[in-house]
């Protein structure tokens, strides 16, 4: 079974500062990799997502992730903090075979400072 | 319209109450989902509708019952529910369920409380 791990349930930073959150995933197969954020008391919003093709995807709000199949990696980044960035984020693997079943992370809650 | 909404946002019910959770979406979407989140938890799938068919059920107890009416409407309805059962409900869609690549959309959600 695939199976998500994101490090760090809590990230903080200065506005204007590189935003790096990161997410390792198990897969047997070539994943589909995605980022969504979930504002508060809000539902979730897609961030990006990684099918096949270039390895640097770009999303919304200023976010891009690189998909690295050496490392198992998917690390969410923005170079420059903003305070409406302030979620929570949610690195998700789907299940290729069969009907789509998204495997979550157990989220990164991401703090950002004046 | 790329929108997925939920009714109602809020609802308390007692342990007795039948109470029912919509959700509509008018994407031409052909996958629907139902998914509980805890406080501080990410979301955990209930149930998938793959052209209102019952595609799958993540061993859901029976006191959670979806209904799919057409391919834009999704219910999900309580009956009996346990104060544990208290969570955010989010219900999401997607083009195509078998399409693992395709993005989920969700709704807001609705906040339950089981007294």
């Amino acid at each position: 079974a695939q199976s998500v791990t994101q490090l760090g349930s809590h990230v903080s930073v200065s506005e204007g500062a590189l935003v790096l959150l990161r997410c390792n995933y198990s897969s047997s197969v070539p994943p589909y990799l995605f980022w969504y954020v979930q504002y508060p008391n809000q539902g979730l919003q897609l961030l990006l997502k990684y099918t096949t093709g270039a390895t640097l995807v770009k999303g919304i709000n200023g976010f891009e992730a690189e998909f690295k199949k050496s490392e198992t990696s998917f690390h969410l980044t923005k170079p420059s903090a903003h305070m409406s960035d302030a979620a929570e984020y949610f690195c998700a693997v789907s299940e290729g075979t069969g009907f789509q079943k998204l495997v979550f992370g157990t989220g990164t809650r991401l703090l950002v400072s004046p | 319209d790329t929108e997925v909404t939920q009714t109602p946002k809020h609802l308390v019910m007692g342990m007795t109450n039948k109470k029912s959770l919509k959700c509509e979406q008018h994407m031409g979407h052909r996958a629907m989902y139902w998914y509980k989140q805890k406080a501080k938890k990410p979301p955990e799938l209930m149930f998938v509708y793959s052209y209102e068919k019952l595609s799958i059920n993540e061993s859901v107890p029976s006191r959670f019952s979806p209904e799919c009416p057409n391919s834009s409407l999704l219910n999900l309805h309580l009956h009996a529910l346990q104060p544990e059962d208290s969570a955010l409900y989010l219900c999401a869609s997607s083009q195509e369920g078998r399409s693992s690549y395709n993005e989920q959309f969700f709704g807001p959600g609705t906040r339950l409380t089981v007294l």
